[in-house]
């Protein structure tokens, strides 16, 4: 049972146009959600989060919206830069109880980005 | 800045080998965290610890155990290695409490053959 899913494995772009990741989830208890953005053979590295009780969550070219009805959240990247090439995973989490902050993932998707 | 380090980056094994993977944290980190990550399935949790001498079972727990001695210290340990064990294998760790990002290590990319 996939509870977190990234419907698209690979996405390309051109440099200095916009890529939008999509991930899609299915517990509605989830509440805490992150991006990680990761390199070959390196270990991921976080890059946003945002808070179910918010909808938008902006870091410099990187904005993260939330759409709690739809269980959806997506990754804008304005504008896109080659060295962005890397797989993008989404992550949920609920934050209360004894979660202690455990990441459900997604299956990631590869972002390319031509210049 | 938080560092995570894993005791080998490539690691080859032969079937039925008793394997330990070695994770350290050294910021004072509650929780401890192993995943594997396999093309198409993301990264899964095996195992996590919220504080020394405590682990729960993640969701592919199956062929595995863990060790937390220390705070900084989390031990995978693969009890008997087999085909399906071949994988990458990443550390993780995290504060304590409500919202906090996971630190993950530079992974462990183990072959089992």
């Amino acid at each position: 049972d996939q509870q977190v899913k990234q419907n698209s494995p690979s996405l390309s772009v051109q440099e200095g146009r916009i890529s939008i990741l999509n991930c899609d989830y299915t517990n509605s208890m989830f509440d805490y959600f992150l991006w990680y953005k990761k390199y070959p053979a390196e270990g991921p590295t976080f890059l946003i989060s945002i808070s179910s009780i918010k909808d938008k969550n902006e870091d410099g070219r990187f904005t993260v919206f939330l759409n709690k009805s739809a269980k959806h959240l997506s990754l804008h990247i304005v504008p896109s830069q080659p060295g962005d090439s890397a797989v993008y995973f989404c992550a949920a989490s609920r934050t209360g109880g004894t979660s202690y902050g455990k990441l459900t993932f997604g299956q990631g998707t590869i972002l390319t980005v031509h210049p | 800045d938080v560092k995570v380090t894993q005791s080998s980056r490539y690691l080859v094994k032969r079937t039925g080998e008793k394997v330990f993977l070695e994770c350290v944290q050294d910021m004072d980190h509650e929780n401890m965290f192993w995943y594997r990550q396999d093309p198409g399935l993301g990264l899964r949790l095996i195992y996590f610890s919220y504080d020394v001498k405590m682990k729960e079972k993640g969701d592919i727990p199956e062929g595995y155990s863990v060790s937390r001695e220390k705070k900084e210290r989390f031990s995978l340990i693969l009890e008997s290695a087999s085909t399906n064990q071949t994988s990458m294998y990443l550390c993780a760790s995290r504060r304590g409490g409500a919202a906090y990002e996971q630190y993950f290590g530079p992974g462990t990319r183990l072959t089992v053959t």
